[in-house]
């Protein structure tokens, strides 16, 4: 059964900072890999689908990477400002789709 | 772009009630929808994956009889937690996508529907 991680569960920074956010699995065996972010008691907004034969996808300031064989992802976010205050989860697409616990990010101004 | 739409988007109701949760694709057909269960500050838990036409598949520990799932059209999947009882009480996601269980096609999210049991 795939397991996802994400490390770390909080992160809190300074307005301005670059920062990472980290994915891995158990089972390179997947589809695709996807990073959401949550808001408190809201649902889930995609912001990067990366498919297994990819390397990177970008969007504005963010921008994914995946290392299928090591079983990696990364979520690079730029610059960052108090509205990316939320919870990132990933997830990975097999023949299901499981997610990590999420990161907990906190932004100050 | 893709939309997925979940009704109600919350729910308050006494022990013992039966609640139907319905999940519709509104622009493709969905082969393929998945449920999750999200307890507070946690993440997302799949509960069971359904295709249009067949059984759910249930993950190891939920309960078939409890949670109903029916996925009778390729719009249309419904959850239905019967006789639901506070420790139900949770948040409630759906996502559907086309390409059946083996593919990369991405899954679209419902908004959620969150379960209140008193």
């Amino acid at each position: 059964k795939q397991e996802v991680t994400q490390i770390p569960a909080a992160l809190s920074v300074p307005e301005g900072e670059n920062l990472v956010l980290n994915c891995s699995f158990t089972d390179s065996a997947i589809y695709n890999l996807q990073w959401f972010r949550q808001d408190p008691g809201k649902g889930l907004t995609s912001l990067l689908l990366i498919q297994s034969s990819q390397r990177e996808q970008t969007s504005g300031r963010l921008n994914a990477s995946l290392d299928k064989s090591s079983g990696r992802s990364t979520l690079y976010i730029a610059a960052s400002q108090p509205g990316d205050s939320a919870t990132y989860l990933c997830a990975v697409r097999a023949n299901d789709m499981r997610f990590g616990a999420g990161t907990r990010l906190t932004v100050k101004p | 772009g893709a939309v997925v739409s979940q009704h109600p988007s919350r729910v308050i109701c006494k022990s013992g009630t039966s609640v139907k949760i319905e999940c519709r694709s509104l622009d493709f057909q969905a082969t393929t929808m998945f449920w999750y269960r999200q307890f507070p500050k946690q993440s997302l838990m799949l509960m069971a994956t359904s295709n249009e036409g067949s059984k759910a598949t249930y993950e190891q520990g939920v309960e078939k009889d409890k949670f109903l799932i029916n996925h009778a059209s390729l719009t249309l999947s419904t959850l239905t937690v019967t006789s639901a009882h506070p420790e139900d009480s949770s948040f409630y996601i759906c996502s559907a996508g086309t390409g059946g269980y083996k593919t990369n096609q991405p899954q679209h999210f419902g908004d959620g529907t969150r379960l209140s049991i008193l």
